[in-house]
């Protein structure tokens, strides 16, 4: 069983338009997290959310919501999407009792042309 | 100023070396610090926690220096399988900062 799954995990499309991906925990998880690693390899949080509640909101452009219908799902819709938007998404999810450690989906990989 | 620095590398060792890897943090209210591991295309894995009297895993071991705000990992022995990138992670509150990462390749 997959513990952090994300969707889509490849995405390419067109500058301008809108996309969502979407992320699911099934480890039982209070804290979920949406990272960028841009061309550079370098990871920087953009959002996190506690239960539902928005606890981090980096400088992210607000072209990016994420939505936590539950505290299983944290979701990233983006709109109008730039050529700079491209890079891998990574959702990742902490535990309360270990909160030192993160647990990541697989990526999606967003390719804007 | 960056909150992780590291040195990217890349390390090229061979099977059987010891290579360490250093990094450095800004802020000194940093709480946890951690490696994490990352393969080529995947997603990053905790390696393991460091902690001030340092602790060892097998055949890695954690070093913090809180003074001198300087984390490293030591690899001994090592292994092809441990041919990846090194994140060096410190978390503040809520939030983890990532370093960029050092690349190790580990050659027959």
């Amino acid at each position: 069983d997959t513990a952090v799954s994300q969707t889509p995990k490849y995405l390419v499309t067109q500058m301008g338009n809108d996309k969502s991906i979407k992320c699911e925990q099934n480890l039982g998880h209070d804290t979920m997290y949406w990272y960028k690693q841009d061309s550079k390899k370098f990871l920087k949080i953009m959002f996190s959310y506690n239960n539902k509640e928005l606890i981090i909101n980096e400088t992210v452009p607000n072209r990016f919501s994420p939505k936590s219908p539950d505290k299983a799902h944290l979701n990233l819709h983006i709109n109008s999407l730039e050529l700079g938007d491209s890079a891998v998404y990574f959702c990742a999810s902490s535990p309360t009792t270990r909160p030192g450690e993160l647990f990541f989906g697989e990526g999606s990989r967003l390719t804007v042309l | 100023r960056k909150e992780v620095e590291q040195d990217p590398g890349p390390f090229n060792v061979p099977e059987g070396a010891t290579v360490a890897f250093n990094c450095t943090y800004s802020n000194s209210a940093s709480q946890s610090f951690f490696w994490y591991r990352q393969d080529c295309r995947k997603e990053p894995k905790l390696l393991m926690s460091v902690y001030s009297s340092g602790n060892e895993d097998g055949r890695f071991t954690a070093q913090l220096n809180r003074a001198s705000q300087y984390i490293s990992l030591l690899i001994r022995d090592s292994k092809l399988s441990d041919s990846a990138t090194y994140l060096c992670v410190v978390k503040r509150g809520d939030q983890f900062y990532f370093g960029t990462g050092t690349s190790l390749t580990v050659i027959p």
